[in-house]
This record gives structure tokens, sequence and C-alpha cells, in this order.
């Protein structure tokens, strides 16, 4: 079975430091999102590419996050600097971008800001 | 701007029994498509079932169904014969037909009980 691939698994870190996790869709598929799970807010939107281009970043405080897809097979999600506040589970899923084509999803980083 | 509704944070329901999970939306589109999704302790994201807005005919798939409710802008998902592996959070979702962006709701944390 094809899998998004998410690294690392689990990160640790203290505030202030730089974060990046990485992300490696279903080949195929042209469409990435980035999520975050917390408690409050469920499943944030936080970015999403189609064709590797920005679609939408609406929902990612751009002052210390950043969103790139470097090529159809890497994305990542940088945070910098860290925030006890960022803790959370950040999702990477594709999808085929067509029709209702559902989402695929990694099995998630779970970041803690110490 | 699109937005889902899980009224629900909690719920419990006795094995073998039903269940229904409730997820209201707004937006103001005609063409777009509504999700469920499971998630297990495992934290794996597993879609449950989907749904076209353009077809009034509800959803199945085995023990899951949902009550499609277009003008209300409702859909409900109904767990039939519950088991223990039902335990999960579940996500409502809605993907936009255009520009292709999923939308998720804060979750509903469903326990099935022995």
């Amino acid at each position: 079975d094809a899998r998004v691939t998410q690294t690392p698994r689990h990160k640790v870190t203290e505030m202030g430091q730089e974060v990046t996790m990485r992300c490696q869709p279903i080949l195929g598929h042209n469409t990435v999102f980035w999520y975050r799970q917390t408690m409050m807010q469920g499943l944030e939107l936080l970015a999403y590419f189609r064709n590797r281009a920005p679609l939408d970043d609406s929902g990612m405080p751009k002052d210390r996050f950043s969103a790139e897809m470097p090529d159809a097979t890497l994305a990542t999600l940088k945070i910098q600097p860290s925030e006890p506040r960022d803790s959370a589970v950040y999702f990477c899923a594709s999808a085929q971008g067509v029709d209702n084509s559902p989402l695929h999803f990694g099995n998630g980083t779970r970041l803690t800001v110490t | 701007a699109q937005t889902v509704t899980q009224s629900q944070p909690e719920m419990s329901v006795q094995e073998a029994e039903t269940v229904t999970l409730s997820c209201t939306y707004d937006t103001s589109e005609n063409n777009y498509y509504l999700f469920w999704y499971k998630q297990p302790p495992s934290r794996q994201m597993i879609l449950v079932i989907r749904q076209e807005a353009y077809k009034q005919q509800n959803a199945t798939e085995n023990r899951f169904s949902v009550n499609f409710q277009k003008a209300a802008k409702s859909f409900s998902l109904k767990i039939s014969d519950s088991q223990l592996g039902d335990t999960a959070m579940y996500f409502c979702a809605y993907l936009t037909s255009g520009t292709y962006k999923y939308i998720f709701g804060t979750g509903t944390r469903l326990k099935v009980l022995a």
C-alpha cells in the first residue's frame, strides 16, 4: 500500500529552536495538506499545495511558520522560533486532487516545545 | 468561508447499540463533498464514508450510514451494531469542489462500552 511518510514521528525541543517536519506524499498525488491537531481546535488547516504551488496558507502564523514543496516528493513545514503553544500533532496528507478523492494521511509528528 | 461544526465533543454507546454523531456545515456553494474520518488511538486517520452533495441518496458502508440533509446543511453519521473497535475520534470534513480545500470539524470522541 502506498503511504504518506512523515518524519520525525516525535520531536521534543526547547522554546526558540527551529523545527522542521518533512512529508513525502504518495507518488502521483498532486495536492498536499498540512494540518495541526490540538484538543481544543481539532484539525486546523495550516497550508496546502497543488502541483507544488501554495494555494492557501491563511491558517498558518506567518511570522514563525513556513511551508514549502521543494519538489513533488517532499513537503516541509518549518517553525522558527518555536514556542510552547506550538505543541501539537502535525499531519501531512495528500490526495489526487480530483472529484471526491479522499485524503491519505501520514502518521503525524508529535511536537513538544518546552 | 466554509466551516464545519461538530457539537458533541464526547459520546459513549453500549456495544451492539446504535449511535449517531452530528455534523453541520456552512457554505454558499452548491457542489461539494462531505466525509467522515475515524482516528483510533493509533493516531492513523481512516476514511469511513463519503457523500457527494449532488446525490440525494444517503451513502452507506456496511454498519456506517449518513443522514445528509442538504437544505439544513447537516451530515450525521450513524453507526449500527457498535463494536469495541469503533472507539475513536471521528471527524467530519467538507471538501470544496473548485479549490479542493479540505476543512475538518473539531471531532467527536466516541467510546464503545463493553
